[in-house]
């Protein structure tokens, strides 16, 4: 089975700006799950998504928001980017949800200039 | 406040020798999950603990899940420089159903040849 993708793998944008991000989970799995990786704060989750239905959603400003289509792929998107949302944004996929495991994409660095 | 307390943060051994890292909450976890982490990359599942007690093995790697599920071992014997890497915990604090893993910040293990 092909493992999770994730496109782009890099980007720079500048403040202001909106960028979407998109993922590709592994055939047959239905949750999708986005996470910000920073050095300072580590792993921190923003939201999950089922069956295009958003399930949680992390401590994040409105800013960023996502959504899942009907083949369960994902994007997330983050309008009037901050240069503190310069970050490995990965993107895990598990059959039917995290707490048993998922398998993790290998992220998009975004930096905002 | 952290949720999910990770030590140490960084660790450097030689070649051959034992290692243990810790995960601990004052919460209760109902599921528990460990993860490596490459630079560049997305965390890769090691292994996941539900029962408390639980003891895991995973070649050289020894997981144990603590008797109150709010803490957890990973223990690395005889460690090899394939083995360096960010050690991440990650754990279901909010019960079954919340499709949110809250994760540690890390141990980051070098191991040198």
């Amino acid at each position: 089975k092909a493992g999770v993708t994730q496109t782009p793998r890099y980007l720079i944008k500048t403040r202001g700006q909106q960028v979407t991000l998109s993922c590709s989970p592994i055939s047959g799995h239905r949750s999708v799950s986005w996470y910000q990786q920073t050095p300072g704060q580590g792993l921190q989750f923003l939201f999950e998504y089922f069956s295009e239905t958003q399930r949680n959603k992390g401590n994040f400003p409105g800013r960023f928001s996502g959504r899942q289509f009907s083949n369960s792929r994902s994007e997330m998107n983050v309008s009037t980017l901050e240069l503190g949302d310069s970050a490995l944004y990965l993107c895990a996929s598990s059959l039917g949800g995290a707490s048993r495991g998922q398998f993790f994409g290998p992220g998009t660095r975004l930096t905002v200039l | 406040t952290q949720l999910l307390e990770q030590s140490p943060q960084f660790l450097s051994i030689q070649e051959g020798e034992n290692l243990t890292v810790y995960c601990n909450s004052s919460s209760v976890f109902s599921s528990l999950q460990w993860y490596r982490q490459e630079p560049g990359e997305g965390p890769v599942l090691l292994v996941t603990v539900v029962t408390g007690g639980e003891v895991k093995k995973l070649k050289r790697l020894t997981f144990q899940f603590g008797d109150a599920r709010k803490d957890s071992s990973l223990h690395i014997t005889a460690a090899q420089p394939g083995d360096t890497g960010l050690y991440l915990c990650a754990g279901d604090l909010s019960g079954a159903g919340s499709y949110q893993l809250t994760f540690g910040k890390g141990t980051k293990l070098s191991v040198i040849p």
